[in-house]
Formats: C-alpha cells, sequence, structure tokens
C-alpha cells in the first residue's frame, strides 16, 4: 500500500503528558502537510514541508508543538506538556510540490484526559 | 486571505433524490477547489477537483460540482442518493503561492433516509 499512514490511529494521554505522532507520506511526495481536526469543524492547516524544510507555520502551533521531517522522508509531530483543549484528529497529507492533490492518512486521534 | 463557507452543517435527503450541497469561497485570487468527503473516525478521501479548465467538475461515486466564478461558488450535486453517500462532506480552497495549504470549510454532514 502506497498511502500516507499515520500512527498511532489513537492515542490517550494525560493532562501535562508529551505525545508524538508519526506521518508516512507517499514515497515520492515531497510536500508533506499537517492538519488539526476538532469536533464538528474542518481541518485546519498546522505546518508543511517541502523535503525537510518547514516552510509555514500557522499561528495555531504554540510553543508547545514541535513537527519535523527529518532527510525529507517521515514526519513527527510533538505535544509537550498536553492541555484537554489539544484533543483533536491530527490528520496529516502529502503531495507533490507541483500537484494540486493531496493524499491524506487516516489520521490521530488525540484524547487528553 | 481565502475562505470557504458551506451552507447547512446537516443536510436530510431521501435515497434516490438529488443531493445538493452549497459551497462559497472567497479568493483575492483564481482559486484551486476542492471536496472531501470523510466517513466515521476516517481520514479524508478526495471527491473531485477545480484547478483550471472546464468548470463542470466530475468525481467519484457519482458526485460532480460547478465552479460558477461570477457566484463564487463550487456546489456539490449527485442526481440520486445511495445510503452509502451518508457521510461529512468539507469543500476546500488552496491557490498555488500559498504552499498549496487548503483552507476548509466547517463540513456539512448529509444524512440518507429509506
Amino acid at each position: 500500500d502506497t498511502g500516507v499512514s499515520q500512527n498511532p490511529r489513537h492515542k490517550i494521554t494525560k493532562r501535562g503528558q508529551n505525545v508524538t505522532f508519526r506521518c508516512d507520506p507517499i514515497s515520492e511526495h515531497n510536500r508533506l502537510y499537517w492538519y488539526r481536526q476538532t469536533l464538528g469543524q474542518g481541518p485546519e492547516f498546522l505546518t508543511y514541508f517541502q523535503n525537510e524544510a518547514q516552510l509555514e507555520k500557522s499561528r495555531l502551533l504554540s510553543d508547545r508543538f514541535s513537527a519535523e521531517r527529518p532527510k525529507g522522508s517521515f514526519s513527527t509531530l510533538e505535544i509537550q506538556r498536553t492541555e484537554q483543549g489539544d484533543s483533536a484528529m491530527y490528520l496529516c497529507a502529502s503531495s507533490l510540490v507541483a500537484g494540486k492533490s493531496y493524499t491524506f492518512g487516516s489520521g490521530t486521534r488525540l484524547t487528553v484526559v | 486571505a481565502q475562505s470557504v463557507t458551506q451552507l447547512g452543517s446537516h443536510v436530510s435527503v431521501s435515497e434516490g433524490a438529488l443531493v445538493l450541497l452549497r459551497c462559497n469561497y472567497s479568493s483575492s485570487v483564481p482559486p484551486y477547489l476542492f471536496w472531501y468527503v470523510q466517513y466515521p473516525n476516517q481520514g479524508l478521501q478526495l471527491l473531485l477537483k477545480y484547478t483550471t479548465g472546464a468548470t463542470l467538475v466530475k468525481g467519484i461515486n457519482g458526485f460532480e460540482a460547478e465552479f460558477k466564478k461570477s457566484e463564487t461558488s463550487f456546489h456539490l450535486t449527485k442526481p440520486s442518493a445511495h445510503m452509502s453517500d451518508a457521510a461529512e462532506y468539507f469543500c476546500a480552497v488552496s491557490f498555488t503561492g500559498g504552499g498549496n495549504k487548503l483552507t476548509f470549510g466547517t463540513g456539512t454532514q448529509l444524512k440518507v433516509e429509506l
């Protein structure tokens, strides 16, 4: 399967703990995006990479959030000192630079208790 | 700045009836427009997209949408609803030069009744 893979699918954590999510994009896709989706809302852009370079970060991405894409392959999104407001579905998508289509992963659902 | 407005957070239709989901956008540059479908606890699946060219776009599962620049609309239609169409639908906009990142509407939950 050459789709976008996200792990874990579900994560329950206690408030104040750190969590890390992983996204494996389609191998030939050089752009990778992270979105956050809260209940009843559409996905909101968080950040994107072109190869290993992080080119844009949304103001939604507080300093507790950090994303990396070492070697331009998989990406990780870390949330430090989680808060209940961080509970959401975190979606990853990948595309070609010149492409106008995105392939989304199935998401990681985070619940902070 | 771009934005997307989806009119009607919930739409209910009978099986076999016409599906019409409304989307209006705001963009200062020529937009790329998308419709995605999301089933519970799943990611987003692309139904169709408009980038350039023909304004009537056909997608998967019998859906189509028409880009109307004068009305800044990109409504999604399907002639005959099927039970399997019940899901949440998102309209989104992007543009070249903005990293191609997507701005989504708040979604429309489609219910299909017997």
